[in-house]
């Protein structure tokens, strides 16, 4: 079984910095099966990122998605006051078929 | 507008039966496959199950297997979650979630909005 390990759990930073998030698989994934999620309080992640790298429709150009292998990460170019919530990566194993998520970031206002 | 509506949450005592459902509209159900996962309080995702569209292919997490049971009917547009012999650890919200399938590449999107269970006695 893949384990994902997200880092750091907490991100300080103010509005209009550069935030980086890290997602670490145990193994080696396929970045066809790597995607990011956004959840705010009370509501239902979002998607904003799959294929490790193809932004989700409707979501803006400050957030971006990169990596391969055990290494991925999560870009968001200048952050705006929207985008403080809690991040997830995710990721599909074949075998045996099943789907995994990282522990969480948590991006809060510095 | 693509919609999943979950219902059948509620509070009930370890041991006891669940069954949630989740109606989907603004697509085609049918040629989607599902899946069901869960939120324990100010906890992070944990995938719970899935299922195919024509209901060949069904999975389940270690840590439900046995106990709970997915089904779809595409007439109606709904899946369920069979949830048996309940425990604690399954007081959780629980959202249904479309599987996008696309070449090799997958993601769940769009989700539900969630539905409470809480195992309590």
């Amino acid at each position: 079984e893949i384990v994902l390990t997200q880092s750091p759990g907490t991100l300080s930073l103010s509005p209009g910095e550069r935030a980086t998030l890290s997602c670490r698989a145990s193994q080696s994934v396929s970045s066809s099966y790597l995607a990011w999620y956004q959840q705010k309080p009370g509501q239902a992640p979002r998607l904003l990122i799959y294929g490790a790298s193809t932004r989700a429709t409707g979501i803006p150009d400050r957030f971006s998605g990169s990596g391969s292998g055990t290494d991925f990460t999560l870009t968001i170019s200048r952050l705006e006051p929207e985008d403080f919530a809690v991040y997830y990566c995710q990721q599909y194993g074949s075998s045996p078929p099943m789907y995994t998520f990282g522990q969480g970031t948590k991006l809060e206002i510095k | 507008e693509v919609q999943l509506v979950e219902s059948g949450g509620g509070l009930v005592q370890p041991g006891g039966s669940l069954r949630l459902s989740c109606a989907a509209s603004g697509f085609t159900f049918s040629s989607y496959s599902m899946s069901w996962v869960r939120q324990a309080p100010g906890k992070g995702l944990e995938w719970v199950s899935y299922i195919s569209s024509s209901s060949s292919a069904i999975y389940y997490a270690d840590s439900v297997k046995g106990r709970f049971t997915i089904s779809r009917d595409n007439a109606k547009n709904s899946l369920y979650l069979q949830m048996n012999s309940l425990r604690d650890e399954d007081t959780a919200v629980y959202y249904c979630a479309r599987v996008e399938i696309v070449g090799a590449t997958r993601w769940f999107d769009p989700w539900g909005q969630g539905t409470l269970v809480t195992v309590s006695s």
